[in-house]
């Protein structure tokens, strides 16, 4: 079935650093990769998406790229900050036609930043 | 304020004792989903709905069940419970199809014994 592989499961890097999260997917049919910031005891929440017809998307320090052809896209995150530190989590899903569709989640990035 | 609320919040229960987890919405998005939250497991969609009426299973639905008969409420319901569905349940609501921008609920921790 289908499957979004995500790399590394934990990451730390020295403030300031930047950081690298990678993902993975399986259906060739996935055209949209939302990314997600879940802080401990907190709700998931949107920070950046991509959407198949375009190779590279950024929000100030955060950016993410997609590679079709490998079927990988990665988060990058610069100029690490203390309150970036959080689960990252990916995400593909197929959009067909009008409708909804299923969307499967990558397991997920521990980053800590130390200050 | 817009929101997303579940009930409850926290619950403990023995297996086969069958539950309901209700999820509102009040943003009128006809888009809605149930996740479970697992240690390592990442969030796993269990359904989803795209309207009233309109369901349709996501990665995990064995030992779930769920309805759409308003467009606000996308109640989650456990017939017969088991230790293997303890877990982080979210309930979300989206405007779009691609579940993008989703508006997550707080959660319910569930505990099966």
């Amino acid at each position: 079935g289908e499957n979004v592989e995500q790399h590394p499961s934990t990451l730390s890097v020295q403030e300031g650093d930047s950081a690298v999260i990678k993902c993975t997917y399986s259906d060739s049919a996935s055209n949209y990769f939302p990314w997600y910031k879940q802080e401990l005891g907190k709700r998931p929440q949107l920070i950046i998406d991509i959407r198949s017809n375009v190779g590279e998307k950024k929000d100030q320090r955060i950016a993410v790229t997609l590679n079709k052809t490998a079927k990988h896209f990665s988060l990058h995150i610069t100029e690490t900050q203390p309150e970036d530190s959080a689960v990252y989590f990916c995400a593909a899903s197929p959009k067909r036609g009008s409708s909804a569709s299923k969307i499967i989640f990558g397991s997920g990035t521990r980053l800590s930043i130390r200050p | 304020e817009a929101q997303v609320t579940q009930n409850p919040r926290y619950l403990i229960t023995v297996t086969g004792k069958k539950l309901t987890v209700t999820c509102s919405q009040n943003m009128n998005h006809e888009y809605m989903s149930w996740y479970r939250q697992d240690p390592g497991l990442g969030l796993r969609q269990i359904y989803y709905s795209m309207n009233v009426e309109v369901t349709d299973k996501g990665d995990v639905p064995e030992g779930y069940k769920v309805s759409r008969k308003e467009k606000r409420n996308f109640p989650l319901i456990l017939e017969s419970p088991s230790p293997n569905q303890t877990s982080l349940y979210f309930c979300a609501s989206s405007p779009d199809t691609t579940w993008g921008t989703q508006y997550f609920g707080p959660g319910t921790r569930l505990l099966v014994l």
